[in-house]
């Protein structure tokens, strides 16, 4: 069966410094990655998604950037925090073409101080 | 541009009623919906997917219905239980967004022992 893993689960963090928030899938390979930002009180937003290794598409111009050294790693990464990065982030997965469910990791609680 | 709304927001019921939570979105032309829950501080956990070819999914007491042509989707809990209290959110797979989804803000239900 397929698990998604998410590190670490909770980090917080002063303005400017860096950010690196891993996630990575098991059991299967050629997954489609999604990064998701859920601030207090609202929806999910797409930040990031990846049809495969080295290729990355963003969604939301920011100051975050992601990468996907591996087939199942998704990496996500600032080089300077600002307080409008807090919230809740979450690495999903979604077998390639067709039509799939989306799963979820448990999420990373970001605070930046 | 596809948008997807979730009415209510919130929603309080006493244990052992059933309910519906109700999904809109703007543009017919979907490939499938995903429902959702998400307890507090965790990750999202699929629920039911529905393709844009079928009516109606389910799964224990869980129902999902599937209007495509008026642009709705309807969660129908059965017989609900203090455990269900949680976040509800539909998320739908426009056929113009690559392999993407766009998420509803959710539904927070709290069901009362």
């Amino acid at each position: 069966s397929q698990t998604i893993h998410q590190w670490p689960a909770t980090l917080v963090q002063p303005v400017g410094s860096p950010l690196s928030l891993e996630c990575t899938v098991e059991g299967t390979s050629n997954p489609n990655l999604y990064w998701y930002r859920q601030a207090a009180g609202r929806g999910l937003q797409l930040l990031f998604y990846s049809v495969g290794i080295g290729q990355i598409s963003s969604e939301v111009p920011q100051n975050l950037s992601a990468s996907r050294p591996q087939d199942r790693q998704f990496i996500l990464s600032s080089k300077k925090l600002l307080l409008s990065d807090s919230g809740f982030y979450l690495c999903a997965w979604m077998p390639q073409g067709g039509f799939y469910e989306q799963y979820f990791g448990p999420g990373t609680r970001l605070t930046v101080t | 541009k596809q948008e997807v709304t979730q009415i209510p927001a919130a929603l309080s019921v006493p244990e052992g009623e059933n309910l519906v939570l109700n999904c809109s979105f703007t543009d017919s032309a979907i490939y499938n919906l995903q429902w959702f829950r998400q307890d507090p501080g965790k990750g999202l956990t699929s629920l039911l997917l529905i393709q844009s070819s079928q009516r109606e999914q389910t799964s224990g007491r869980l129902n999902a219905s599937l209007d495509k042509s008026s642009g709705r989707s309807t969660l129908y809990i059965a017989a609900s239980q203090p455990g269900d209290s949680a976040t509800y959110l539909c998320a739908v797979r426009p056929t113009d967004y690559g392999q993407n989804f766009v998420f509803g803000p959710g539904t927070r239900l709290s069901v009362l022992p």
